[in-house]
């Protein structure tokens, strides 16, 4: 089972700031298959990324992924006050598809 | 439009069996995969399985063998998680999510379904 670590814990910055989530595999994801999701209290996750990098539809171009192997970074590049999220990696490269244990990004 | 409808919250003592349903529409209901999703009260997300809902055949996480089984009806577009031997730890939010292509990643999730264990 591939386990993904993500980090910080806790990330607190303002809007208008860059933000820089990582992830990291215990071994490599196969294909680079590494989604992200946002997900805000009470809600389903929502697709951000997929294929370490590609954005999903309608999503705004200020959420990038990056990466490869085993390390992958979403970076989102002037936070808006809707982008205070809890975030999580995903791989879908080998069954388990496991999740990272999330990043909470609050505003500072 | 994508939609998947999940059913009721449900309140179970320990020991018991749960089923959650997830009615799909918008779409061609044997074209993808459906994966059941669940988080526990302040906690992160957990991977349970995985349903191929024209052969139905699934995939399951280790922690969660012999315990879950899911299932999938094509006359009503309705997968089902069922959870059995029920324990405290088993308090979550569960979500069906449809695969966006054949590659597995989420770009459809139900609405969630809170399911509480306590005696």
């Amino acid at each position: 089972e591939i386990v993904l670590t993500q980090s910080p814990g806790t990330l607190s910055l303002s809007p208008g700031e860059r933000a820089t989530l990582s992830c990291r595999a215990s071994q490599s994801v196969s294909s680079n298959y590494l989604a992200w999701y946002q997900q805000k209290p009470g809600q389903a996750p929502r697709l951000l990324i997929y294929g370490a990098s590609s954005r999903a539809t309608g999503i705004p171009d200020r959420f990038s992924g990056s990466g490869s192997g085993t390390d992958f970074t979403l970076t989102i590049s002037r936070l808006e006050p809707e982008d205070f999220a809890v975030y999580y990696c995903q791989q879908y490269g080998s069954s388990p598809y496991t999740f990272g244990q999330g990043t909470k990004l609050e505003i500072k | 439009q994508v939609q998947l409808v999940q059913s009721g919250a449900e309140v179970k003592k320990p020991g018991a069996s749960v089923k959650v349903s997830c009615k799909a529409s918008g779409y061609t209901f044997s074209s993808y995969y459906m994966h059941w999703v669940r988080q526990a009260p302040g906690q992160g997300l957990e991977w349970m399985g995985i349903i191929n809902p024209t052969a139905g055949s699934t995939s399951y996480a280790q922690k969660l063998q012999g315990r879950v089984t899911m299932t999938r009806d094509t006359s009503t577009s309705t997968v089902y998680m069922e959870l059995s031997s029920l324990r405290s730890e088993d308090t979550a939010v569960y979500y069906c999510a449809r695969e966006m292509d054949s590659s597995g990643y989420l770009g459809y999730w139900g609405q969630g379904t809170l399911v509480t264990v306590s005696s």
